[in-house]
């Protein structure tokens, strides 16, 4: 699986959209990008994934670029709660899950 | 519908002994993984079971093994416990192309 890369750490102000880089320039055609957080201490939580396009549900978008090897991931309004470490991770469509986690970004979300 | 759940949540254990870790998947979810997160090593892959069998194995000693049931539920279990397996230990259940994880065992090893 490519591996990803994202910054250890950004802040954002409440009220305000968060985005989230993260680059997978080696990635392959049939894999898939996922984004998960994880607050202190507590299980990664699943927030949204994507193969080709954008995507968006209740929780963020994902904007992948036309070449695949870079996306972001948009939090619209951030809020206290967001504060997390949030991982990028690519894993090849229908296989399994043996994922390499990185070092994720910290966010802090500040009032 | 019910998230992954793991049990115990917290766990003492002293050097030397063995600890059984539980986890119940999602309804209908038949691949459940491990992993263990520590500070220095951040989240690492035990290893994965699909309808009962190993898919797939990490980078750790033989003292770890697991198993998963018919009904999908997966034990993990660590034989002579060192200081270093003290760690949280994340279970995550998967079906199509999501995995959903637990909320964590936190094992302090004395």
């Amino acid at each position: 699986d490519a591996k990803t890369t994202q910054p250890p750490s950004m802040d954002c102000a409440e009220g305000r959209a968060a985005n989230l880089p993260c680059n997978h320039s080696t990635i392959s055609g049939n894999e898939y990008v996922y984004w998960y957080r994880q607050i202190h201490s507590q299980g990664p939580q699943y927030i949204i994934h994507g193969l080709k396009n954008n995507e968006t549900n209740e929780m963020a978008s994902l904007i992948i670029t036309e070449d695949r090897k870079s996306s972001t991931l948009i939090l619209p309004h951030a809020t206290l709660r967001d504060t997390a470490v949030y991982y990028c991770i690519v894993r090849v469509a229908g296989s399994n899950y043996q994922l390499i986690w990185g070092a994720g970004t910290k966010l802090i979300i500040k009032p | 519908k019910a998230g992954v759940t793991q049990t115990p949540r917290y766990l003492i254990k002293t050097r030397g002994q063995q600890v059984t870790l539980s986890c119940s998947p999602i309804s209908g979810h038949r691949s459940v993984s491990w992993y263990q997160q520590t500070p220095g090593q951040g989240l690492q892959f035990l290893f994965e079971y699909f309808s009962e069998t190993q898919r797939n194995k990490g980078n750790f000693p033989g003292r770890f093994s697991g198993r998963q049931f018919s009904n999908s539920r997966s034990e993990m279990n660590v034989s002579t416990l060192e200081l270093g397996d003290s760690a949280l230990y994340l279970c995550a259940s998967a079906r199509q192309e999501t995995q959903y994880f637990g909320p964590g065992t936190r094992l302090l090893v004395l």
